[in-house]
């Protein structure tokens, strides 16, 4: 069956450090895998997509990467902030053309 | 609007009543998402409509839950005969359109609290 997991637990780290969260998949083929930002009570928020056929994408001080051999994909968030504390969603499309989520990992950047 | 919205933010039911849940997704986008998240858990899916195409009902959890989507534009969930398992977060999505390849950004409503009692 298709999975697409993350790490349930928490993640704390401290102000200034590189925040890395991973999203691993299994029995899928996706064009392109996507994450999100959660915070308490809002939706979800697009932040970066990475097709197929690349390796790494950045956006300010995000970075994804994206292997689709090991099928995985490293978000990764440098000189990570308070205000960086959210849940952080990686999402896969399916055969059936819907967005199907992992479960999210918390992040709690400490000051 | 400039944003997918969705009604009533807030909603307290009693056990057995059915209720409506109302999306109104960003103009011209032409699919459309529901999802459900309940305390502490991922997004789980409920349906999608694609333009004109039948809707994909395949995460609808029982025959309680149906999805209408009028005119190719607002949404509305029904759950009927509401049970206390059925309180969560409802959220609506939309994007320009959900072909596979697109890779369109999906944007979400801020969801409708439902809480059965």
């Amino acid at each position: 069956s298709q999975k697409i997991e993350q790490n349930s637990e928490a993640l704390n780290i401290q102000e200034g450090k590189t925040a890395t969260l991973t999203c691993n998949y299994t029995n899928y083929s996706p064009a392109y895998l996507q994450w999100y930002r959660q915070d308490p009570g809002r939706g979800p928020v697009f932040l970066l997509l990475i097709r197929e056929n690349e390796k790494e994408k950045r956006k300010e001080r995000l970075k994804v990467t994206f292997d689709t051999t090991l099928k995985q994909s490293l978000f990764h968030i440098t000189a990570s902030q308070p205000a960086d504390s959210a849940t952080y969603l990686c999402a896969l499309r399916n055969a059936g053309n819907m967005l199907t989520f992992g479960g999210g990992t918390r992040l709690m950047v400490k000051p | 609007g400039a944003g997918v919205s969705q009604s009533p933010s807030n909603k307290v039911t009693e056990k057995g009543k059915d209720v409506e849940l109302r999306c109104d997704p960003i103009s011209g986008h032409t699919a459309l998402y529901w999802y459900r998240q309940s305390l502490g858990q991922g997004l789980e899916f409920l349906i999608y409509f694609q333009g004109n195409s039948a809707p994909d009902k395949s995460g609808l959890p029982s025959d309680r839950f149906s999805a209408e989507r009028t005119g190719g534009s607002v949404s509305t969930l029904t759950i009927q005969r509401t049970q206390q398992e059925d309180s969560a977060v409802y959220l609506c999505a939309s994007s320009l359109s959900g072909r596979t390849y697109s890779g369109n950004t999906i944007y979400f409503g801020e969801g409708s609290w439902l809480t059965v009692v």
